[in-house]
């Protein structure tokens, strides 16, 4: 059964940083990885897609990336802003085409 | 923009209550899912469905059943509320089943069962 851990579960930092959230899963024969954005008490907010056969997808300041073969994938923020503040999930689809979700990072960006 | 849209955003009901949540999509997609997300534990599948009439249990469907009669609509149904039902109720949709299938979700319902 796939299994999708995000390390770290909390980050705080200062505003303009450039950062990685880190998404990994145990089995690699996904079709997908999507990551998403989600404001307290709010619903999930897509923000990339990565399909198996790409290695990198980007959106304004963010650039996400997948390694199959490692089991891993990285959401990079460059210049973070204050909000920027949320919580980012993971979610990696195999054969069902059913997502499993990682845990999220909540992430603070202070002034 | 794909929109998918739940009835309510805030419910207080008493336990035993049959409790109805209501999810809309406005994008043809042929994929529906309820989650439910507590503190803790994350996002759980409830039910999914692939087309209409159709419904697949997901993790935990123990105390929940749903109906999809259109396509657009997919309903969550609590057929006697408890208190540990109390959580956000998360509805999702996706296109098709496919490499490119992207997830959209609803703004979810704070369900409050005393």
């Amino acid at each position: 059964k796939q299994e999708v851990t995000q390390i770290p579960a909390a980050l705080s930092v200062p505003e303009g940083e450039n950062l990685v959230l880190n998404c990994s899963f145990t089995d690699s024969a996904i079709y997908n990885l999507q990551w998403f954005r989600q404001d307290p008490g709010k619903g999930l907010t897509s923000l990339l897609l990565i399909q198996s056969s790409q290695r990198e997808q980007t959106s304004g300041r963010l650039n996400a990336s997948l390694d199959k073969s490692s089991g891993r994938s990285t959401l990079y923020i460059a210049a973070s802003q204050p909000g920027d503040s949320a919580t980012y999930l993971c979610a990696a689809s195999g054969g069902s085409y059913i997502p499993t979700f990682g845990r999220g990072t909540s992430l603070i960006v202070h002034p | 923009d794909v929109k998918v849209t739940q009835s309510s955003r805030y419910l207080v009901k008493r336990t035993g209550e049959k409790v109805f949540l209501e999810c809309v999509q406005d994008m043809d997609h042929e994929n529906m899912f309820w989650y439910r997300q507590d503190p803790g534990l994350g996002l759980r599948l409830i039910y999914f469905s692939y087309d209409v009439k159709m419904k697949e249990k997901g993790d935990i469907p123990e105390g929940y059943s749903v109906s999809r009669e259109k396509k657009e609509r997919f309903s969550l149904i609590l057929e006697s509320a408890s208190t540990n039902q109390t959580s956000m109720y998360l509805c999702a949709s996706s296109l098709y089943r496919g490499s490119d299938n992207e997830q959209f979700f609803g703004p979810g319902t704070r369900l409050t069962v005393l």
